[in-house]
């Protein structure tokens, strides 16, 4: 199975402050059909995880703007470019193209 | 509006068994792989089970393997987990998510103890 890593498994942020989460799979995440199937969920406190991103950098409706994603191959990261106090929680990346699909250990991010 | 309710969750003993059912709603669920992922407590996630629209392949986790079944009835919108010889390490809230990893249910809890 494809191992996915996240760094940090804790990430305090101040407010307004940029954040940055990676996620690095043990393969390359390209798929026969041309696509790379990596995708961001992010978990509030007592909520069901929520879709932020698909295919590396692909933002959901209704998801601001200041949320990125970026990489290739192996390696990938999610970027908050200032961060507001309804981002806390947990983040996961995910890997779908190598099957069984994947999860990363989750990133925790608080406010300082 | 787009969505997933599952229900079914509740208290077995170990080896017992439990079926989950997800009704999905605002999308068109017959042309829809459908999964299950599960949350320990206070542990992150681990995807279970999925399956084809058209039910014509099924995947499981290989902690699972032999003892759950992944289904679904397209008339009814509705995807089913059946878990049978639970172990108390099946202990988890289940989320029904839809083909693409969206949507994602509120969860069922599942608790196996004795």
């Amino acid at each position: 199975d494809v191992v996915m890593t996240q760094s940090p498994l804790s990430l305090p942020v101040t407010l307004g402050q940029p954040a940055s989460i990676s996620c690095r799979s043990s393969q390359r995440l390209v798929h026969s059909d041309g696509n790379t199937y990596l995708i961001w969920f992010h978990q509030r406190p007592g909520q069901s995880p929520r879709r932020l991103i698909y295919k590396v950098s692909n933002r959901d409706s209704g998801v601001p703007d200041r949320f990125s994603g970026s990489g290739s191959g192996t390696d990938f990261t999610l970027n908050i470019s200032r961060v507001e106090a309804e981002d806390v929680g947990v983040y996961y990346c995910m890997q779908g193209t190598h099957w069984p699909p994947t999860f990363g250990q989750g990133t925790k991010v608080e406010i300082k | 509006q787009v969505q997933v309710v599952e229900s079914g969750g509740g208290v077995v003993q170990p080896g017992g068994s439990l079926r989950l059912s997800c009704a999905a709603s605002g999308f068109t669920f017959n042309s829809s792989a459908m999964h299950w992922v599960r949350q320990a407590p206070g542990k992150g996630l681990e995807w279970v089970a999925s399956i084809r629209y058209d039910e014509t392949n099924k995947y499981y986790a290989d902690s699972v393997k032999g003892r759950f079944t992944i289904s679904r009835d397209n008339s009814k919108n509705t995807l089913y987990l059946q878990m049978n010889s639970l172990r108390h390490e099946d202990t988890a809230v289940y989320y029904c998510v839809g083909g693409s990893f969206d949507p994602w249910g509120q969860g069922t809890l599942v608790t196996v103890s004795s």
